[in-house]
């Protein structure tokens, strides 16, 4: 049972690249989520999706796209990658709704040099 | 707009001593609440959550908190602190409906000293 996977676990890229960071669930779950942790500011919501092809943004969206053509992935692209964007990325799912449990994966660690 | 704030980033405990961690937040209407915990290099995990009814909610690992609307206050306590406890906590809030947004604090790093 593999859940949420994330991948890669670790990139490196250069300011200005484009970069997708994919997000694949194996249980169905309607919700999912893309946070990015960084010291100081905790997690911090950047999309989110209620089902396939409804996605909304959150917290801070700029400089990040996103797609759920399937209910099992949902993708999160850089489209031109800042330093800032630097940080640790997460995926989440929820199976019905934003105000259940939130099941993770394990982060996507993400440099922009 | 929701928010939620964690006093002290960083919290040291000894083995065995009151775990206390503060989680203080704002909504505008009453909203559920969550603790979730983070062991290095791994994704959160929930520990416990509040939506109604009994304010006192028990989680996993012997973790407790209570609710107080009055203090807006959701803070998240264990008798006796155990080493596998050290760990990043995070308190969250989200609204009652299924498309609120999950907002999250800035999380409390708890250290347990032998």
């Amino acid at each position: 049972d593999a859940g949420i996977t994330q991948s890669p676990r670790y990139k490196i890229t250069e300011t200005g690249r484009q970069v997708t960071l994919m997000c694949h669930q194996t249980w169905s779950h309607s919700y999912m989520f893309w946070y990015r942790q960084d010291l100081g500011h905790g997690l911090r919501l950047i999309y989110y999706s209620a089902a396939a092809d409804i996605t909304d943004k959150g917290e801070v969206p700029d400089g990040y796209v996103v797609s759920r053509s399937k209910t099992e992935n949902f993708p999160l692209t850089l489209e031109s990658a800042t330093r800032s964007q630097t940080s640790v990325y997460f995926c989440a799912t929820a199976p019905l709704g934003t105000n259940e449990k939130l099941f993770f994966g394990s982060g996507t660690q993400l440099s922009v040099l | 707009a929701q928010s939620v704030t964690q006093l002290g980033s960083h919290v040291s405990v000894s083995e065995g001593a009151l775990v206390l961690l503060r989680c203080n937040y704002s909504s505008s209407v009453p909203p559920y609440l969550f603790w979730y915990v983070q062991y290095p290099n791994q994704g959160l995990q929930l520990l416990l959550k509040y939506t109604t009814g009994a304010t006192l909610v028990k989680g996993i690992n012997g973790f407790e908190a209570e609710f107080k609307k009055s203090e807006t206050s959701f803070h998240l306590t264990k008798p006796s602190a155990h080493m596998s406890d050290a760990a990043e906590y995070f308190c969250a809030v989200t609204g009652k409906t299924s498309y609120d947004k999950v907002i999250f604090g800035p999380g409390t790093s708890l250290s347990v000293i032998p």
